[in-house]
């Protein structure tokens, strides 16, 4: 079973810093197949990055994905109030008993 | 406009079963996966399984297999999740989701969830 793990559990930032979030798989995730997602509260989750660093459509340039193999990481390069949420991480596809797993959610809240 | 809207909110006592449906408009209903997740009040997201529209075929995380059933209705856009012997851990928001890619996919190069219902809160409680 392919177990994703993200740190921080928590973020604590100012407006205009730099956050970075890791995902890390218990095992290889096939051909980067990995995707990023925001979550307010009271909200569906909100896509921001498949294939591990691709953009969605419509997402600011401010967020980026990047990794590969078992170590995966999502930057905002400068962070927006409106990017206080928790973000969480998705592999897909890596085995038939594992086919859809999400990572346990980074929250990022303002300092 | 294309969204997924899901049926309202739950309530039900331990031992009960739950149906929630899943509407889809302004794309293909049957071109795309609907999968099935589950959020339990202040923890993180849980994958539940997936309905095939096309097909009606179904795949479910082994949690769930033996309580969960997944159907779909093509004449009405609908997919349906149905739950039984509810107990309190089952108090959660479960959302429906659709896969980017084609049902005829030959990979799982697109099989992240591109949209997302609105998300329906089931409790349950004696």
């Amino acid at each position: 079973e392919l177990v994703l793990t993200q740190s921080p559990g928590t973020l604590s930032l100012s407006p205009g810093e730099r956050a970075t979030l890791s995902c890390r798989a218990s095992q290889s995730v096939i051909s980067n197949y990995l995707a990023w997602y925001q979550q307010k509260p009271g909200q569906a989750p909100r896509l921001l990055i498949f294939g591990a660093s691709n953009r969605a459509t419509g997402i600011p340039v401010r967020f980026s994905g990047s990794g590969s193999g078992t170590d995966f990481t999502l930057t905002i390069s400068r962070l927006e109030p409106e990017d206080i949420a928790v973000y969480y991480c998705l592999q897909y596809g890596v085995s038939p008993s594992s086919p859809w797993t999400f990572g346990q959610g980074t929250k990022v809240e303002a300092k | 406009q294309v969204q997924l809207v899901q049926s309202g909110a739950e309530v039900k006592k331990p031992g009960a079963s739950v149906k929630i449906s899943c509407q889809a408009s302004g794309f293909t209903f049957t071109g795309h996966f609907i999968h099935w997740v589950r959020q339990a009040p202040g923890q993180g997201l849980e994958w539940m399984g997936l309905v095939n529209p096309y097909s009606g075929g179904t795949n479910y995380e082994q949690k769930f297999r033996a309580r969960v059933t997944m159907t779909r209705e093509t004449s009405f856009s609908t997919a349906y999740m149905e739950l039984i012997g509810l107990t309190s851990d089952d108090t959660a928001v479960y959302f429906c989701a659709r896969e980017r890619g084609p049902v005829e996919r030959e990979s799982l190069a697109e099989g992240f969830f591109d949209l997302w219902g609105q998300g329906t809160l089931v409790t349950v409680s004696s």
